[in-house]
């Protein structure tokens, strides 16, 4: 069975600083791998998806995501915080013939703050 | 194209009442589905369709019924709302039910059952 966690349910950060943002999955399989961002009052949106190929993914809004397979993680960064980047974020697997059955993590609520 | 649309936006419904949550896409995708959101769980697949008239159970699927009759519209009926069905609910679509494919999410309706 496959499973996310996401470490930390609140992150703050300043504006201009590191955003890092935990994922680690579990997954009998190669997985693919999502992060997706939602906006107050809004639905998900993709930020960027680990397929197979680069291990470094890069995503819209200067984001981008490493998937570390000895380390089953797909941690989120961006260099620096912009204060139009809170918001909730969501680490989702599913894997390949598993139709588009996204597993989601719990999410995690990043503040921005000047 | 207006995307993935879902009505209403809110809704307050009685326990034991019924009613029926709308969702349709403009972009002749293959794959839908419909997503819960509970604070601290994320979001967990109800059903999905790979097809019109093709329908199956996700991971939390007791108390809703789907049916796709079309390649459009993908309905949620709760036949019978109950206080735990109090959620914000989610339909996404995507090109077709491979698992590469990203998928678009509606705007949410926000349920409460008193």
């Amino acid at each position: 069975a496959q499973s996310v966690t996401q470490l930390g349910s609140h992150v703050s950060v300043s504006e201009g600083a590191l955003v890092l943002l935990r994922c680690n999955y579990s997954s009998s399989v190669p997985p693919y791998l999502f992060w997706y961002v939602q906006y107050p009052n809004q639905g998900l949106q993709l930020l960027l998806k680990y397929t197979t190929g680069a291990t470094l993914v890069k995503g819209i809004n200067g984001f981008e995501a490493e998937f570390k397979k000895s380390e089953t993680s797909f941690h989120l960064t961006k260099p620096s915080a912009h204060m139009s980047d809170a918001a909730e974020y969501f680490c989702a697997v599913t894997y390949s013939g598993g139709y588009n059955k996204l597993i989601f993590g719990a999410g995690t609520r990043l503040a921005v703050h000047p | 194209n207006a995307g993935v649309t879902q009505t209403p936006k809110f809704q307050v419904l009685k326990t034991g009442q019924s009613m029926t949550l709308q969702c349709a896409q403009d972009m002749n995708h293959e794959y839908m589905s419909w997503y819960r959101q509970d604070p601290g769980m994320g979001l967990r697949l109800i059903h999905y369709s790979v097809g019109a008239g093709i329908t199956d159970q996700g991971e939390v699927p007791n108390g809703y019924n789907v049916s796709r009759s079309t390649t459009e519209d993908f309905p949620l009926r709760l036949l019978s709302a109950a206080p735990s069905q109090t959620s914000v609910y989610f339909c996404a679509s995507s090109y077709s039910a491979g698992s590469l494919h990203e998928q678009y999410f509606g705007p949410g309706t926000r349920l409460t059952v008193t």
